[in-house]
């Protein structure tokens, strides 16, 4: 398997363009996950699905951003308009219950 | 609300070093624990998973142990090597309410290991 794929590696985008991060799972993974990454906060959980639903965006950090898992081997992850504050690394993971996760290489936002 | 800390939040030591990394959180209801290592500019790789009936975990010169009760995991790595240099995240496991995982990370460990 070629594990969890993410595009665009890189994103550099300008304020209040919309961007749309994709993933695709690992086959056979039933749950999904989408992550923020900074130097001040870490790892931030920003919204899991179970069986292509959506069970928790509590961390979703506003209305500007959106998620989406249309199917099971595949997920968006849109942001509009975007802002500079937005700048992270967005990383998406996938688990089969009980084994593990697996990561993403992750997509590099820049919001200038 | 599930806290994983992970102290110190940094490391040097020189090559050959054997390394005991720890983590601690606050529920021990946890489902299962973590261990993955994030090469700068990287993504989160995984490096032992501790399932909820088991102890320990080894791979390699890795060990990872488990203890609920404590509310603490260890990560060992044996005779470290400067290719060992990254950052470590450990990561709770969660079941929630609704059936299914979530996943709690602590803030990392940033490990250089000199030659």
């Amino acid at each position: 398997d070629a594990g969890v794929i993410q595009s665009p590696r890189h994103e550099v985008t300008e304020m209040g363009q919309e961007v749309t991060l994709r993933c695709k799972p690992i086959s056979g993974h039933n749950s999904l996950f989408w992550y923020r990454q900074t130097m001040m906060r870490g790892l931030e959980l920003l919204i899991y699905f179970n069986n292509n639903v959506p069970i928790d965006d509590s961390g979703m950090p506003e209305d500007r951003f959106s998620a989406k898992m249309p199917n099971a081997s595949f997920s968006t992850l849109k942001i509009q308009p975007s802002e500079p504050r937005d700048s992270a690394v967005y990383f998406c993971a996938s688990s089969d219950q009980g084994y593990g996760y697996t990561f993403g290489s992750g997509t590099r936002l820049t919001v200038v | 609300k599930q806290e994983v800390t992970q102290i110190p939040a940094a490391l040097s030591v020189p090559e050959g070093e054997n390394l005991v990394l720890n983590c601690s959180f606050t529920d021990s209801a946890i489902y299962n624990l973590q261990w993955f290592r994030q090469d700068p500019g990287k993504g989160l790789t995984s490096l032992l998973l501790i399932q909820s009936s088991q102890r320990e975990q080894t791979s390699g010169r890795l060990n990872a142990s488990l203890d609920k009760s404590s509310g603490r995991s260890t990560l060992y790595i044996a005779a470290s090597q400067p290719g060992d240099s990254a950052t470590y995240l450990c990561a709770a496991i969660l079941m929630t309410q609704g059936g299914s995982e979530k996943l709690v990370f602590g803030k990392g460990m940033k490990l250089t290991v000199n030659p």
